[in-house]
């Protein structure tokens, strides 16, 4: 019973560069979301999805790409990565968003040189 | 969905009770009141929910007033395990989005 995966744990990126962080679950939800925590703070929202085919912003999307082909699958594409993106990274998600129970990932640790 | 107000810090010792309040005075009413735990490198676990009046579970109780414009987090006989970030979080129940705020950070001491 696997819940949320996200890959990989931790990563290092040059200023510039892209890349995707992978978030996959297997409970047949249809709410992912993806957050970020920067030291001693609080998770903000970057973007979530309601459903395969369907995403939205959340508090802080600018610099990241989201897309949903699938009800598994939700990656988080950073377009070029910049110091101040250096976060940890959690996905998360829940049967229907709203008042259900969000289950989350353990998290994948960013940094950008 | 109502802004959320809580403690940035709270400490007690092992055996105690703690109460952790959180303000919420724009609550809707189709909004339900959130907790969610989290310890140091891990994601947040949802710990407990409520609409109104008082619900428990084997974690912990939380207990809303009739205005509904705050809520109590009660944390019984606390142990040195129970250190970690609470959050309080108001959610629709139709489908939305999670807002999570700054949360309280609880120590807990022998």
């Amino acid at each position: 019973n696997a819940g949320v995966t996200q890959t990989p744990k931790f990563q290092v990126l040059k200023t510039g560069q892209s890349m995707t962080l992978q978030c996959a679950q297997d409970m047949n939800h249809e709410y992912m979301s993806w957050y970020r925590q920067d030291p001693g703070m609080g998770l903000r929202l970057i973007h979530y999805s309601v459903g395969a085919g369907i995403t939205d912003q959340g508090e802080v999307p600018n610099g990241y790409n989201v897309s949903r082909s699938t009800t598994e699958d939700f990656p988080l594409r950073l377009l070029s990565a910049a110091p101040s993106q250096t976060s940890v990274y959690f996905c998360a998600s829940s049967p229907t968003g709203g008042r259900t129970e969000a289950f989350f990932g353990q998290g994948t640790r960013l940094t950008v040189v | 969905l109502a802004k959320t107000t809580q403690p940035i810090s709270m400490d007690s010792y092992e055996g105690q009770e703690v109460n952790i309040t959180c303000s919420h005075n724009n609550i809707a009413t189709n909004d339900y009141i959130t907790w969610y735990q989290q310890f140091p490198s891990q994601g947040p676990r949802f710990i407990i929910q409520g609409y109104k009046t008082k619900v428990t579970n084997e974690v912990a109780s939380l207990f809303i007033p009739a205005d509904r414009k705050s809520s109590t987090l009660s944390l019984p006989r606390v142990s040195l395990s129970d250190t970690a970030v609470y959050y309080c979080l108001v959610v629709r129940s139709s489908a939305s989005k999670i807002i999570f705020g700054s949360g309280t950070r609880l120590s807990i001491r022998p």
